[in-house]
């Protein structure tokens, strides 16, 4: 199991909630990274970070941020939840140009 | 969008047999590597194959990679049940590209 953690697992929100999906890695890696997952299973890219106080927009368009204030801690946040925005969310981190770390994932609901 | 497509979507296998699934991708890469994930959870890493590599083992696990075709299988042998699960390749570009492009899929159950 890779040290790798996301919080919280499960969480249904109404619409115009903030909310912030944690993820916290403990390898030291550089690379982090999130994914929204369908449910017909294909991963679309949605942030990813190089390092402290780098993140990037991924292949696909999101309403939502992040931010790398710390190696071991990489938070995406929701300001106004949507309907749209239920779907499984993937973090995961790389040791240079090897594969990735995967943590559980955070299942959201908006209602 | 995305540069892996596997092939099949789904596949059903009576325990003991062998599953076989395809990647095909669409740029030169550095590596591929495939990745299983049960329902509901993360993505585990399984195996990785570096571009001037032809062929790989891991267990139950058999990789190949045809750059020529820009194609890539993974095969389980004497498959249980316990193999069921969703099966992902990604393919890292030449040149050191930081992010890993995922294919849509292949959802595997294995019968008891």
């Amino acid at each position: 199991e890779a040290d790798i953690y996301q919080t919280p697992r499960y969480l249904v929100i109404g619409t115009g909630k903030k909310i912030t999906l944690e993820c916290s890695q403990t390898m030291g890696h550089d690379k982090m990274y999130w994914y929204q997952q369908d449910p017909g299973m294909e991963l679309h890219l949605i942030h990813y970070s190089y390092g402290v106080n780098s993140t990037e927009k991924g292949d696909l368009s999101s309403e939502s941020t992040v931010s790398r204030i710390r190696t071991e801690h990489f938070p995406l946040t929701l300001e106004s939840a949507r309907p749209s925005h239920t779907s499984q969310y993937l973090c995961a981190s790389r040791p240079g140009a090897r594969e990735q770390y995967f943590g559980p994932g955070t299942r959201l609901t908006v209602t | 969008s995305q540069q892996g497509e596997e092939d099949p979507q789904a596949l059903s296998i009576q325990e003991g047999e062998n599953a076989t699934m395809n990647c095909s991708y669409k740029t030169s890469i550095n590596n591929l590597q495939w990745y299983r994930q049960n329902s509901g959870r993360g993505l585990v890493h399984l195996i990785l194959i570096r571009s001037n590599e032809r062929e790989k083992h891991s267990g139950r696990l058999r990789v190949t990679l045809d750059t020529s075709k820009k194609s890539s299988s993974l095969l389980i042998t004497a498959s249980r049940a316990a193999d069921t699960a969703s099966y992902f390749c990604a393919t890292a570009a030449q040149g050191g590209s930081e992010k890993l492009v995922f294919g849509k899929g292949t959802k595997l159950t294995v019968n008891p």
